[in-house]
């Protein structure tokens, strides 16, 4: 998975399978993470965020994860569409200091 | 509910020349932060503007510049233009300084070519 800071290029999956991308974050402090999609070409687009009072969060087929203990947060993605390849990223942050962001995972999904 | 609205969406430069690109914020955000954004290094922090005020900014030359207006609108201006400086720079509007919680959302973005 991707470390804030670090790179991970590329997870290929088929389409239907499950996709789960994973993010190691380094502040112990921060409270509040996002997940982004970036497509190509275009501007980053929330998918879904969650905080730290909370360990697991839902979405329409994506669910975040959140383990504090071990810093670690994990965007999965159910049944995995074509429309679903693009960059994804996480973003950390603690109140009013600027979230900083990982490098990204490009998701490919295979027909 | 409009989102993060950049112009122009794209543009090229040659070398020399300064640029300057708009972003409008998501009506009744406050803030607005600025990202430089290039394959090798990801997204980098330009600054932030909240209430008309530069509050954050990051480890960008001087030529890098911003300012926010009254109704929250921004402009980041580049002088001097390198063709180091071509990239996608993206535009995010909040809530509250840095995300204070409350998600960031981003523009569409300007590509910048300079040749």
């Amino acid at each position: 998975g991707e470390s804030v800071g670090l790179h991970l290029p590329t997870l290929s999956v088929q389409e239907g399978d499950n996709s789960i991308i994973n993010c190691a974050y380094s502040n112990s402090a921060s409270d509040y993470f996002i997940w982004y999609k970036q497509e190509s070409g275009k501007g980053p687009q929330f998918i879904i965020d969650i905080r730290s009072n909370m360990d697991k969060r839902q979405g329409q087929r994506v669910t975040v994860l959140l383990n504090k203990t071990v810093k670690h947060l994990s965007l999965q993605i159910a049944a995995t569409q074509p429309g679903d390849s693009a960059v994804y990223f996480c973003a950390e942050s603690r109140g009013s200091y600027i979230p900083t962001f990982g490098r990204g995972t490009s998701l490919i999904v295979h027909p | 509910k409009a989102g993060v609205t950049q112009t122009p969406r794209y543009l090229i430069k040659t070398r020399g020349q300064q640029v300057t690109l708009s972003c409008s914020p998501i009506s009744g955000h406050r803030s607005v932060s600025w990202y430089q954004q290039t394959p090798g290094q990801g997204l980098q922090f330009l600054f932030e503007y909240f209430s008309e005020t530069q509050r954050n900014k990051g480890n960008f030359p001087g030529r890098f510049s911003g300012r926010q207006f009254s109704n929250s609108r921004s402009e980041m201006n580049v002088s001097t233009l390198e063709l180091g400086d071509s990239a996608l720079y993206l535009c995010a509007s909040s809530l509250a300084l840095g995300t204070g919680g409350n998600t960031i959302y981003f523009g569409e973005g300007s590509w910048l070519t300079v040749v």
